[in-house]
């Protein structure tokens, strides 16, 4: 079984609905991760969560929120969808005992906004 | 503005061939990390590597941290089908524990 699981894995939804995005892990670690991924421009962070009780803006927060509802669950959701919110989304984990923060992915879920 | 510069940003090559993939950047990284992604698929980490200089072979994949930790390389030797992927580069600059992550190289390897 896959160790970080994002359902769902596509989604296709039109601009002003809400969407929710969720992510679960089984490798036990503390510290979560939502990125979305543009052509051409890499991975960009979202928002993290070091632990249950904490949770931090990333690079483009503006339209997204997140609920760690557990240590291994950690959900996105988009208020009000619009089409430039259409991208993949990948949620990622680290280990909070590790120094070198490497991060283990999900298989992406592929939202589209029309 | 921190920025992992990455190239080239699209390469297709014969199966046999040799190549190298460039990740630079004007700051300095306590760690830089690689990762593979398939389509479909999220991103696999394939190494770290720490000290300014190192070295590190991963069977045909050779990566090499810069000495002054500001770049990274990956070499292919002998690349095959299977070696086709986006290839990603991070940095850690160990300060706010995000990764500074650059836009990929996307390898094709023809049979």
């Amino acid at each position: 079984d896959a160790d970080v699981t994002q359902t769902p894995r596509n989604r296709i939804t039109k601009t002003g609905k809400r969407i929710m995005l969720e992510c679960s892990q089984t490798k036990g670690h503390d510290r979560m991760y939502w990125y979305r991924q543009d052509p051409g421009l890499g991975l960009r962070l979202i928002y993290y969560s070091f632990d249950v009780k904490d949770i931090n803006k990333g690079e483009i927060s503006d339209g997204y929120s997140v609920s760690r509802q557990a240590q291994a669950k950690f959900s996105l959701s988009l208020e009000s969808a619009i089409p430039n919110q259409t991208a993949l989304y990948f949620c990622a984990t680290s280990d909070q005992r590790g120094i070198l923060n490497e991060q283990f992915f999900g298989p992406g879920t592929r939202l589209t906004v029309l | 503005t921190q920025l992992l510069e990455q190239s080239p940003q699209f390469l297709s090559i014969q199966e046999g061939e040799n190549l190298t993939v460039y990740c630079n950047s004007s700051s300095v990284f306590s760690s830089l990390q690689w990762y593979r992604q398939e389509p479909g698929e999220g991103p696999v980490l394939l190494v770290t590597v720490v000290t300014g200089g190192e070295v590190k072979k991963l069977k045909r994949l050779t990566f090499q941290f810069g000495d002054a930790r500001k770049d990274s390389s990956l070499h292919i030797t002998a690349a095959q089908p299977g070696d086709t992927g986006l290839y990603l580069c991070a940095g850690d600059m160990d300060s706010n524990y995000q990764l500074i992550w650059g836009a990929g190289t996307k390898l094709i390897i023809k049979p």
